[in-house]
């Protein structure tokens, strides 16, 4: 029962280096979404898809890009990495997208440092 | 503006006792309050929720308690264990299809042994 898995685990970069975290659930969710954790910040979304084909922006969108081609994928790509992007990274899945929807699942997180 | 507030932002409590720990949020369209709970190198996990027709809810050792109308709401921790030491995270979700979580900033508690 994996439930959400997430990698690389940790990751160093340089300033300017993209790269690509992976997500992939198994709970056939609908709903996956990408948050960065930063201290006394507590989570801070940055995209979300309610489904293959659909993805939106959350509150710290840029510098980052998402595409959903499965329901089980939900890749977070970073296009030009800065210092400011380090931060542990979560991809969480839910089974719907309101409130009746219930718990959201949490990966066991990416941390990225940007050099 | 969506926003929830956490106090405090770390609390040390001795094994035993009961830290408390409490939100407040302005948008009255939330309607599911959950508590997430992170150990360090893991992600959160859901602890216990509550949505406002109800004023309290507990599970094992640990109670909601919900104000509506004060638009708080807090997070009890009873005969705290040193295992219960971790982050805590408030959320709220508001009921309007298309929504999603927001979380509170966090609060980092210690049970000494």
């Amino acid at each position: 029962n994996a439930g959400v898995t997430q990698t690389p685990k940790f990751q160093v970069l340089k300033t300017g280096q993209s790269m690509t975290l992976q997500c992939a659930q198994d709970m056939n969710h609908e709903y996956m979404s990408w948050y960065r954790q930063d201290p006394g910040m507590g989570l801070r979304l940055i995209h979300y898809s309610v489904g293959a084909g659909i993805t939106d922006q959350g509150e710290v969108p840029n510098g980052y890009n998402v595409s959903r081609s499965t329901t089980e994928d939900f890749p977070l790509r970073l296009l030009s990495a800065a210092p400011s992007q380090t931060s542990v990274y979560f991809c969480a899945s839910r089974g719907g997208w309101d409130s009746s929807a219930g718990e959201l699942f949490f990966g066991e997180g990416s941390r990225l440092t940007v050099l | 503006q969506q926003q929830v507030k956490q106090s405090p932002q770390s609390l040390i409590v001795q094994k035993g006792g009961i830290p408390i720990i409490n939100c407040a949020y302005e948008n009255t369209a939330f309607d599911y309050f959950p508590w997430y709970q992170q150990f360090p190198g893991k992600g959160p996990a859901l602890l216990i929720a509550i949505r406002p027709d109800v004023s309290e809810k507990k599970e094992g050792r640990f109670t909601i308690s919900f104000n509506k109308s004060a638009k708080q709401f807090s997070l009890h921790i009873m005969d705290s264990q040193p295992g219960d030491s971790a982050t805590y995270f408030c959320a709220a979700v508001p009921d309007n299809y298309g929504q999603n979580f927001v979380f509170g900033p966090g609060t980092r508690l210690s049970v000494l042994p």
